[in-house]
């Protein structure tokens, strides 16, 4: 099992351009998130979603948009890129985070984005 | 606002010592805890996830412990290694915010030998 997949590991883009971060998971999962991570902040949510066709915003969404068409894939697009996005973004999924039986969220290895 | 704080930010023991490191939380209306470790340049691992209806959860030389009442969580780390330095983060889903989980800054922890 690959767990869960980010691409790229690294991205420069000038300000204004746009990009997708694509996040893979092979586990079967309904649940997918995605987090960036900024120096003695912690992790932020974004985006996440409960299963395919279903999205809704987590703490900081703005200049952030995301869908889910399939399981496995939850792309995470930057509309037009700012400094302020700077970040290490990372994907997390899990089976449920709900119920008596919710499950540990897995993490990817994280996509760092430098706009300058 | 509901926020999860991790003190201190670093920490720094000599290898086999008993060591605790500390969560807190500002709602008591919470739904269940993960802790996590994270190494440098990788992303988070799960180490233990409790409910809101346990007190504690083990695995290995871990146990994590959770007081709903004082707004607190520790996770203890029995005789300590060097391959434990890492940051440890826990994160806190609340009733009411379902399916959003809310991190620690986290704490660094150096073990040396």
């Amino acid at each position: 099992n690959a767990g869960v997949t980010q691409t790229p590991k690294f991205q420069v883009l000038k300000t204004g351009q746009s990009m997708t971060l694509q996040c893979a998971q092979d586990m079967n999962h309904e649940y997918m998130s995605w987090y960036r991570q900024d120096p003695g902040m912690g992790l932020r949510l974004i985006h996440y979603s409960v299963g395919a066709g279903i999205t809704d915003q987590g703490e900081v969404p703005n200049g952030y948009n995301v869908s889910r068409s399939t399981t496995e894939d939850f792309p995470l697009r930057l509309l037009s890129a700012a400094p302020s996005q700077t970040s290490v973004y990372f994907c997390a999924s899990s089976y449920s985070l709900e119920g008596p039986n919710s499950s540990p969220l897995h993490f990817g290895n994280g996509t760092r984005l430098t706009v300058t | 606002k509901q926020e999860v704080t991790q003190i201190p930010a670093a920490l720094s023991v000599p290898e086999g010592e008993n060591l605790v490191l500390n969560c807190s939380f500002t709602d008591s209306a919470i739904y269940n805890l993960q802790w996590f470790r994270q190494d440098p340049g990788k992303g988070l691992t799960s180490l233990l996830l409790i409910q809101s209806s346990q007190r504690e959860q083990t695995s290995g030389r871990l146990n994590a412990s959770l007081d709903k009442s004082s707004g607190r969580s520790t996770l203890y780390i029995a005789a300590s290694q060097p391959g434990d330095s890492a940051t440890y983060l826990c994160a806190a889903m609340f009733s009411g915010g379902y399916n959003k989980l809310i991190f620690g800054a986290g704490t660094r922890l150096a073990v040396h030998p």
